[in-house]
This record gives structure tokens, sequence and C-alpha cells, in this order.
């Protein structure tokens, strides 16, 4: 069925310094791949997405890369903060006529120490 | 604009015994999803409605787990009876059918069963 791989588990980075998580998926199908932030207690939170027409994505310090050949897409956060401590989960999906089942990676618990 | 909201934010039940969960999706939002993340876990898809309708409920460990959405609006998760390993964090969220479908969560409800 649907998988999605996602690495490291953990990552521990001081602050400034850049982060970044790796996810694969299975199903070359896949055409939506969006990245959620879920602070302790907090409900997940899509901080951003790409789409399988585009490469690279960036949103001030964060961005996305995607290689579908590869199927793995990557999460990048440039000049880590102490308030971008988290668990980011990626996701992978094939949206079509408004139906959009998300397939989860397991979570990467990200501190960034001061 | 009022979030995907969902009751109760926590419970504790004994095994043998019914939980009942409640979301209620963003205004509007004719997709609704339940997802679950038990400890540690990926989060991981139950159900899809599109209004009142079930489009797929694949995920849905077994039929001790029974969701409606009468008249396409709230929906409710009811486990009977409840096993220790139904415990773990469910999720509501809703999308909309056209624009971007961006999936908006709920806080979760934290189920302990013990």
């Amino acid at each position: 069925g649907e998988n999605v791989e996602q690495h490291p588990s953990t990552l521990s980075v001081q602050e400034g310094d850049s982060a970044v998580i790796k996810c694969t998926y299975s199903d070359s199908a896949s055409n939506y791949f969006p990245w959620y932030k879920q602070e302790l207690g907090k409900r997940p939170q899509l901080i951003i997405d790409i789409r399988s027409n585009v490469g690279e994505k960036k949103d001030q310090r964060i961005a996305v890369t995607l290689n579908k050949t590869a199927k793995h897409f990557s999460l990048h956060i440039t000049e880590t903060q102490p308030e971008d401590s988290a668990v980011y989960f990626c996701a992978a999906s094939k949206v079509s006529g408004g139906y959009n089942k998300l397939i989860f990676g397991a979570g990467t618990r990200l501190a960034v120490h001061p | 604009e009022a979030g995907v909201t969902q009751f109760p934010s926590h419970s504790v039940i004994e095994k043998g015994q019914t939980v009942t969960l409640r979301c209620d999706p963003i205004s509007g939002h004719d997709n609704l999803y339940w997802y679950r993340r038990v400890m540690g876990k990926e989060i991981k898809f139950l159900l899809h409605f599109v209004k009142e309708s079930k489009q797929d409920e694949s995920g849905m460990p077994n039929n001790r787990f029974l969701a409606e959405r009468t008249g396409g609006t709230y929906s409710t998760l009811k486990v009977q009876p409840a096993e220790l390993e139904d415990s773990g964090v469910y999720f509501c969220a809703s999308s909309s059918r056209g624009g971007r479908n961006t999936i908006y969560f709920g806080e979760g409800s934290w189920l302990t069963v013990v």
C-alpha cells in the first residue's frame, strides 16, 4: 500500500543552524506533498506544501524540494529559532476531484537549542 | 473563522466501555477526515466523509469503530467496546471541495483506555 518514510525521527540543532528533514513516498501517482508542524498539545498546522508540477518552493526561512523521479521530498529550515522546536510531519496524497487522503510519515521531533 | 473543533479533548475510560468523539469541521467544508496517532507513530488515516457520505473508510481498524456524519455537518466517532490498543490521539480534519484542498486539523481528542 501507500507508504511514506520520514527521517530522522529526532533532530537536535543549535539556534541559527539549518535543519533538513527528508521523506520518501511509494505511490508514484502522488501529486501533493504538505508539511505539518505540531507543537506540544496543539493541532498539526500546515506550514508549507508543494505540488508535483513544481520542484522547489520557499516561504521565508522554510523551503521544500521535490524530486519526482526519486520519489522524495525534503523540508529545509534555515536560521532555526527555539520556536521552531516541534514535531514535523510530511505527507503525500493523490488529490483528485476534491478528494485528498493524506499518508503521513512518522514525524521528526526537532529541538532547537539556544 | 472558527477552526476544526473536537470534543472531548481528553478521555480516560476502562476497557470495554464506550466513547464517542465529536468533530465540528470548518463551516462549509464538505470533506471531513478522521485520523489517529498512536504513541510515537505516524498519523494514520481512518476515514473520509464527503458531506454525509462515507467516501473512503479503508483505514477503520475494525467493526468496533463507527463513524457518522448525519446531515453532513458535525461527525461522531464511536468506539465500542474500547480496547487498550485504541489509546491514542484522534484527529479530525476538514477541507473544502474546491480551491487548494488544504486540510485543516483539529486539536485532537486524547483517548486513554485503561
